[in-house]
């Protein structure tokens, strides 16, 4: 069975700081890769996925992500965070004959003034 | 579309009652998932359906829990007897093979606090 790690619990950064998030699955076959983002209070929302093409996916606000295959990775980058980003990010993959989305544990990102 | 609608938002009871948790997912969607979050264990999946069947409900934690699926546009999921240990946000996710290739769009989630 399939398996995310997200390395980094919590992360704390200042205001125009950049930012990347670590997330490594551990799945041999073809894989879906997710970001979802949950503000505080809120429901989860798609950031980006990547299917196929383009290893480097670009999502809302400004985040993208790079898959590397033969690392196995799915990192989340912004070049400059606000603090509106202070927030849960959540790494999650499927494989692609099945729907079921195995999680990360999440990285809680707090972005000071 | 108005999205994965779930009620109640937020749910207070006692231990020993029963606790029912509803969903209505997007219309159109085939597959609808049950997730449950807490401080300590994070995101976890309870159970899923496609096309109104149960296709693993292995991470369901004891047969305290059930969920149904009478039709394509509403679910439950039910706790009887609920116990402290119960409390967390209970999310409801739907998504369509295919059409939005696999991506689950979630609901706001169901706070449920049992005493």
């Amino acid at each position: 069975a399939q398996s995310v790690s997200q390395h980094n619990h919590h992360v704390i950064l200042s205001e125009a700081a950049s930012l990347e998030l670590g997330c490594n699955y551990s799945y041999g076959g073809t894989v879906n890769l997710f970001w979802y983002v949950q503000y505080p209070g809120q429901h989860l929302q798609l950031l980006l996925k990547y299917f196929s093409g383009d290893p480097l996916v670009k999502g809302i606000k400004g985040f993208e992500a790079e898959f590397i295959k033969s690392k196995f990775s799915f990192n989340l980058r912004k070049p400059s965070v606000q603090w509106s980003d202070t927030a849960e990010y959540f790494c999650a993959v499927n494989t692609g004959t099945a729907s079921k989305l195995t999680f990360g544990t999440g990285t809680r990102l707090q972005v000071t003034l | 579309d108005a999205g994965v609608i779930q009620s109640p938002r937020h749910e207070v009871t006692e231990m020993g009652q029963e606790v029912t948790l509803r969903c209505k997912p997007i219309s159109g969607h085939d597959y609808l998932f049950w997730y449950r979050q807490t401080m300590m264990r994070g995101l976890e999946l309870l159970i899923y359906f496609n096309n109104n069947v149960p296709i693993d409900d292995s991470g369901m934690p004891e047969d305290r829990f059930s969920a149904k699926m009478p039709n394509a546009s509403f679910s439950t999921l039910k706790i009887q007897p609920s116990e402290p240990r119960d409390s967390a946000v209970y999310f409801c996710a739907s998504s369509s093979f295919g059409r939005t290739q696999e991506t689950q769009y979630f609901g706001p989630g169901t706070r449920l606090l049992v005493l």
